[in-house]
């Protein structure tokens, strides 16, 4: 089993709905979850990061963890052109971060 | 401030040369990473270091030497380059806590082996 792991996509969303990225990870242990915006060409960007059982909210973003289920996710809402990207799940593991291989969000105009 | 910086941004090198890929952070950060991301493989650990003078291996560190003399820089070293090693490589860093935190990256270094 790999120690991250998302659906590839494209998830393709309407301009205004709410996109839904989902994540899971196989190490118990990991304490802290993360996720990550990449555009095409360019590095990635921490946009959320969430360390305890529950949702955490930053405006347009949500993210929700599931210790138990070992499961993450990431919400947008009122999705924009600009969400365009693809997204990594990461947790950590000592002191490195494990990353998913990236769900790719498409935002239909 | 310019957080963590990579050079060279891109680069062709011939199967069997050599190259050090550069990468300096100014936030003075414990933690650096150096991964590499093929297209649609996500990010794969090469090395890391938690400090001056300590470096270990990651998931993928054959082929290539890395060195942390100062807290600022990490220089990744490519010995004998292969296409295989044709990829995005990104340099990263963090603070104490490690990865707890999240990383910086690096504007990372688009390398092509022929």
């Amino acid at each position: 089993q790999k120690e991250v792991e998302q659906n590839s996509g494209p998830l393709s969303v309407p301009e205004g709905a709410i996109a839904s990225l989902n994540c899971t990870y196989s190490d118990r242990v990991s304490q802290s979850f993360f996720w990550y915006r990449q555009y095409s060409g360019k590095s990635p960007e921490l946009i959320m990061s969430i360390y305890s059982n529950g949702d955490k909210e930053d405006g347009r973003f949500t993210a929700q963890l599931n210790k138990a289920s070992q499961y993450v996710s990431l919400l947008i809402r009122d999705s924009q052109p600009s969400d365009s990207a693809t997204y990594l799940c990461a947790v950590n593991r000592d002191d490195k971060i494990i990353f998913g291989k990236g769900t790719r969000l498409h935002i239909l105009p | 401030n310019a957080g963590v910086t990579q050079t060279p941004k891109f680069r062709i090198l011939k199967i069997g040369q050599s190259m050090t890929l550069q990468c300096t952070q100014d936030m003075n950060h414990n933690y650096m990473y150096w991964y590499r991301q093929d297209p649609g493989m996500g990010l794969k650990l090469i090395y890391y270091s938690v400090g001056a003078g300590i470096t270990d291996k990651g998931e993928v560190p054959n082929g290539y030497n890395v060195s942390r003399s100062t807290t600022e820089d990490f220089p990744l070293r490519l010995e004998l380059a292969a296409p295989s090693q044709t990829s995005v490589y990104f340099c990263a860093s963090s603070p104490i806590g490690g990865a707890n935190y999240g990383y910086t990256f690096g504007s990372g270094t688009r390398l092509t082996v022929v």
